[in-house]
């Protein structure tokens, strides 16, 4: 089962910035949080992971709170192509074969 | 557009037939994963290979699902005897490895079995 818990839909204006939020309460000391999104019949698309700091890169942040129970995906200026469903997952350090697993995700809409 | 591709996109079978999917990871990952995804759903894992190793296989990975990862580059993902409950989108994903080992997802192969 998933260990994150994610609203189940979100809109955003377009041009403002996306916060989306994720609870991971039980995350050990070991365990990233990943973002994944996935845009209507296509495969999933890396975002963003972290383990404790807060990280930033072309397509987001990511903002993980000091005691790690929780975390934020930031998109700063949504567009209409930004509109999917976004997964929050933790998965463990130094165990490279641990698979992914997926809740259901916050479904993100866009408004123009 | 990952660099991971997947073939075909799409299939339409009837049941019973058996079905083929290949999957080819990015060129130096040795980690490749199948995952698959039904309406409404979130990616559920199948198997995983290093190389050519399947290493792990999800109870939801019937006796009537094979894969194979022969020289440790490109996988299939059998399934014999389709079934209505096999219709679904079959995702393929591969990583590097190394202590954060991220994932990066074809663009999947759709099955419908009539």
């Amino acid at each position: 089962d998933a260990k994150t818990t994610q609203p189940t839909s979100m809109d955003c204006a377009e041009g403002r910035a996306a916060n989306l939020p994720c609870n991971h309460s039980t995350i050990s000391g070991n365990e990233y949080v990943y973002w994944y999104r996935q845009i209507h019949s296509q495969g999933p698309q890396y975002i963003i992971h972290g383990l404790k700091n807060n990280e930033t890169n072309e397509m987001a942040s990511l903002i993980i709170t000091e005691d790690r129970k929780s975390s934020t995906l930031i998109l700063p200026h949504a567009t209409l192509r930004d509109t999917a469903v976004y997964y929050c997952i933790v998965r463990e350090l130094n165990s490279g074969n641990t698979p992914l697993v997926f809740g259901k995700g916050t479904r993100l809409s866009v408004i123009a | 557009d990952t660099g991971v591709s997947q073939d075909p996109r799409h299939k339409i079978t009837k049941r019973g037939q058996n079905v083929t999917f290949r999957c080819d990871p990015i060129s130096e990952h040795n980690r490749l994963y199948w995952y698959r995804q039904t309406l409404g759903q979130g990616p559920e894992f199948l198997t995983y290979f290093q190389n050519e190793a399947q290493l792990e296989k999800s109870r939801l990975l019937s006796d009537r699902f094979s894969a194979e990862r022969p020289k440790g580059s490109f996988s299939t993902l059998e399934i014999q005897r389709t079934e209505q409950g096999d219709s679904a989108m079959y995702l393929c994903a591969s990583s590097l490895g190394g202590n954060s080992d991220t994932q990066y997802f074809g663009p999947g192969t759709r099955l419908t079995v009539l």
